[in-house]
């Protein structure tokens, strides 16, 4: 069975430090990670995706996360925080040949200027 | 511009009534899923869709229903038997089997039972 854990309900971090975003996942088949980023009553948008490729994965807004097949950890990191990242994260896993996405609970950005 | 669409954006309902929540899509999309969204636990599956006119249950299904007559369309209709049905519902589509295709998602419903 698949499941996703992050490791953190809630960041902040100051306006221009570097943001780091906690996952862990567990799949007994090659899995497809996701990293989604969800304002306030909004959908989710999708900032990057694993799926057995590269393991360093570049997305949008100067979000990127490294696959570590060893640690089964997934992070999301960004250089420099900017104000307008301040939304809540999600975490996602599937598996090849499922129809099912596997979601963490969430982390809560917070930028402070 | 190809997406999902939910309406209403917000919705209220009284206790012991069903309403139903549209979702289309014009993505072409193969599958389509419904989830339910409460503060801190995440999004948990209600139903999903591979195919017109087959749907498979969730993880929280019960107090739920849907169709899903045309590729388009998977609405989703809260009943009564539902305990506590405030909550914010989101729909998403994929391409087809999720392994490597990413789910696109609507801007969501927010039910409120007054």
């Amino acid at each position: 069975a698949q499941s996703v854990t992050q490791l953190d309900s809630h960041v902040s971090v100051s306006e221009g430090t570097p943001v780091l975003l906690r996952c862990n996942y567990s799949s007994s088949y090659s899995p497809s990670l996701f990293w989604y980023v969800q304002h306030p009553n909004k959908g989710l948008q999708l900032l990057l995706k694993y799926t057995s490729a590269a393991t360093l994965v570049k997305g949008i807004n100067g979000f990127e996360a490294e696959f570590k097949k060893s640690e089964t950890s997934f992070h999301l990191t960004k250089p420099s925080a900017h104000m307008s990242d301040a939304a809540e994260y999600f975490c996602v896993v599937s598996a090849s040949g499922t129809y099912k996405y596997i979601f963490g609970t969430g982390t809560r950005l917070k930028v402070l200027a | 511009d190809g997406g999902i669409t939910q309406s209403p954006k917000y919705l209220f309902r009284k206790e012991g009534q069903n309403v139903t929540l549209s979702c289309e899509q014009n993505l072409n999309h193969d599958a389509m899923y419904w989830y339910r969204q409460d503060p801190g636990q995440g999004l948990r599956l209600i139903y999903y869709s591979q195919i017109v006119n087959d749907f498979q249950k969730g993880d929280i299904a019960e107090g739920y229903s849907v169709s899903r007559e045309k590729k388009e369309s998977f609405p989703l209709t809260v009943t009564s038997a539902q305990k506590n049905p405030t909550a914010f519902y989101l729909c998403a589509s994929s391409i087809g089997a999720p392994g490597g295709t990413e789910a696109f998602f609507g801007q969501g419903t927010r039910l409120t039972v007054v």
